[in-house]
């Protein structure tokens, strides 16, 4: 199993331009999350899924939408870039099967808004 | 309301000292706890979880953790520490279910001097 993963690793974007981080996991996990990071912080939670097509924000989800299409798959989208979403932003993922809820962490992206 | 936190925000130890690092939380109902460790440059892995039975927890490592339910804390400790630990060390706690959201500390930086 590769686990978590997420692309791009690193991005660099203007402020008003759009991207989207991709997040994928092959262990047929119901929950996904999206983390931030900022330096001398915790994770903030901005968005989790609890299953396919359904979603729920978090903490700070100003700013971000996410979609769950597929059980493997959770894109976080930034419609207009902003400074303040300058951060390394991680994905999440847990069975959900019981009551083990160790969370899987991908390696993360580095996104800095210039 | 629900929050962690780690009172040590940076902690300086030289090679072979012990390690204790503190966590404290705040939430109501049966807790899972867990601690999380990032070294530079990678992604946030588990270093132990607690979730019911003998409050004191074996990690990898050689990390242990000792879950006092008077004092709402989960602390982190390792006898003689080695340089390889330099990292960020977070704590967290969710509810009971796989359904409960994850809360993080802010982190504490360990560095080990040589």
């Amino acid at each position: 199993n590769a686990g978590v993963t997420q692309t791009p690793k690193f991005r660099i974007l203007k402020i008003g331009q759009s991207m989207t981080l991709q997040c994928t996991q092959d262990m047929n996990h119901n929950y996904m999350y999206w983390y931030r990071q900022d330096p001398g912080m915790g994770l903030k939670l901005i968005y989790y899924s609890v299953g396919a097509g359904i979603t729920d924000k978090g903490e700070v989800p100003n700013g971000y939408n996410v979609s769950r299409s597929t059980t493997e798959d959770f894109p976080l989208r930034l419609e207009l870039a902003a400074p303040s979403q300058t951060s390394v932003y991680f994905c999440a993922s847990i069975d959900g099967g019981g009551r083990d809820n160790e969370q899987f962490f991908g390696p993360g992206t580095r996104l800095t808004v210039l | 309301a629900q929050s962690v936190s780690q009172h040590n925000h940076h902690v300086i130890l030289s090679e072979a000292a012990s390690l204790e690092l503190g966590c404290n939380y705040s939430y109501g109902g049966t807790v899972n706890l867990f601690w999380y460790v990032q070294y530079p440059g990678q992604h946030l892995q588990l270093l132990l979880k607690y979730f019911s039975g003998d409050p004191l927890v074996k990690g990898i490592k050689g990390f242990e953790a000792e879950f006092i339910k008077s004092k709402f804390s989960f602390n982190l400790r390792k006898p003689s520490v080695q340089w390889s630990d330099t990292a960020e060390y977070f704590c967290a706690v969710s509810g009971y279910s796989s359904a409960s959201k994850i809360i993080f500390g802010s982190g504490t930086r360990l560095s080990i001097r040589p």
